[in-house]
């Protein structure tokens, strides 16, 4: 089946670590994105790249970096300069027009 | 101002009923519009994808979009207890790679 792959589900994490969200795409997108959802707030961008070996930083890129060293993945970490970084992370890909995109199941991180 | 205007709720209707969900938009350029079910804990799922002005239907579901007045709409007939859900409105102009949402609406349908 095709689809778009966040993992683990669920992550939980000490103060002042660098964590590490996966997203795995085989629908042969060009386009990537990573979200981020706080309760009650719609999602907010952090990092998008269109093609293999480039990124762009989106509104909240602060404290987050990624790559995009495969068609297939696009991981994100979220490191210790992020000061909030309990959330709800999601993962999206689009086709290379970029009409709609379509989600992963995202990966709820909490920080402790 | 945010570009995207949406309305948080959260919205009560009893099963059966019709339901308008809105947005507005600021940005004259957006000409890609799509409509998004999230429920609880769950990603994200696209229910509707619209190109400029004009009506599309799918089901139960049918997407509406004015550009002269920035405004989009989502109507679902029949209403059912699972369509309780988040839905957001989504949309980007035809250069950029960035897609802009609104904050969602909380939808609740009582049995």
């Amino acid at each position: 089946d095709g689809g778009i792959t966040q993992s683990p589900k669920y992550l939980f994490r000490k103060e002042g670590q660098n964590v590490t969200l996966s997203c795995e795409q085989n629908l042969n997108h060009d386009a990537m994105y990573w979200y981020r959802q706080d309760p009650g707030q719609g999602l907010r961008l952090i990092y998008y790249s269109q093609i293999v070996n480039d990124f762009q930083k989106g509104d909240i890129a602060e404290g987050y970096s990624v790559s995009r060293e495969k068609k297939e993945s696009f991981p994100l970490t979220v490191t210790s300069a992020q000061k909030n970084p309990t959330a709800f992370y999601l993962c999206a890909s689009s086709s290379w027009d970029i009409t709609e995109a379509f989600f992963g199941q995202g990966t709820r991180l909490t920080v402790v | 101002q945010k570009e995207v205007e949406q309305d948080p709720g959260p919205l009560s209707v009893p099963e059966g009923a019709i339901v308008s969900l809105n947005c507005t938009y600021s940005n004259s350029a957006f000409q890609y519009f799509m409509w998004y079910r999230q429920y609880s804990r769950k990603g994200p799922e696209l229910l509707m994808y619209t190109y400029s002005s004009g009506n599309k239907e799918d089901g139960r579901f049918t997407a509406q979009v004015d550009k002269s007045s920035k405004y989009i709409s989502l109507f679902i007939r029949d209403s059912q207890p699972s369509d309780s859900a988040t839905y957001l409105c989504a949309m980007r102009d035809s250069s950029a790679s960035k897609i802009i949402f609104g904050s969602g609406t909380r939808l609740s349908i009582r049995p």
